[in-house]
């Protein structure tokens, strides 16, 4: 299940399940959205984006959803494997400019053998 | 083959010493970051540099001093250290200007402690 520890959301599943994590934005002119996985004790690795003209966008065992009209972004795990077990985060950035990629709080993903 | 590589990768130091923590990128990219990661993995730009030059500072104190010697290289020297200083400090790259869609890669971090 889900829960919310001390520090961050965290996502316990067994190995095999499919896991969902979740991600709110707020920046409603954002218009590209990344999935970084950061494994124990290394930098943000990059995942999976999407466009704001997709509302999804699959790639191999992930899947990223887009409702822009919640601001909510999801990333789909199939068949979790202890190897998934990291922290995700989702970033959001307006494709223009100067603008910065701003990044969500974090979601801990535990996978059990 | 290491593309974005920090060094140190630990950094133990006294309140009110200066030290430096150096980025280096071997993809050909023109953009380079650095990025703060709190305890609680809050991740929050810092600055941006392109060819060299600041795009992006994001309010950060000026103890703060980004240096840019080349574009595969941005260093972070920081003055007069405070507590509040400890975090892993990322350094990223992305081919062009942030902004763009390019993909950032991200280095494997350098952990601050202030004593």
């Amino acid at each position: 299940g889900e829960s919310v520890g001390l520090h961050l959301p965290t996502l316990s599943v067994q190995e095999g399940d499919n896991s969902i994590i979740n991600c709110a934005y707020s920046n409603s002119a954002s218009d590209y959205f990344i999935w970084y996985k950061q494994e124990s004790g290394k930098g943000p690795q990059f995942i999976i984006d999407i466009r704001s003209n997709m509302d999804k966008r699959q790639g191999q065992r992930v899947t990223v959803l887009l409702n822009k009209t919640v601001k909510h972004l999801s990333l789909q795990i199939a068949a979790t494997q202890p190897g998934d077990s990291a922290v995700y985060f989702c970033a959001e950035i307006e494709a223009r400019g100067y603008s910065t990629l701003t990044f969500g709080k974090g979601t801990m993903l535990l996978v059990s053998p | 083959d290491t593309a974005v590589s920090q060094t140190p990768k630990y950094l133990v130091t006294q309140m009110g010493n200066d030290k430096s923590i150096k980025c280096e990128q071997n993809l050909g990219h023109d953009t380079m970051y650095w990025y703060k990661q709190d305890s609680k993995k809050f991740l929050k730009i810092m600055f941006s540099y392109n060819n060299k030059e600041l795009i992006i500072n994001e309010t950060v104190p000026n103890r703060f001093s980004p240096k840019s010697p080349d574009k595969a290289h941005l260093n972070l020297h920081i003055n007069s250290l405070e507590l509040g200083d400890s975090a892993v400090y990322f350094c990223a790259s992305s081919r062009r200007l942030a902004g763009s869609t390019d993909t950032q890669y991200f280095g494997p971090g350098t952990r601050l402690t202030v004593l």
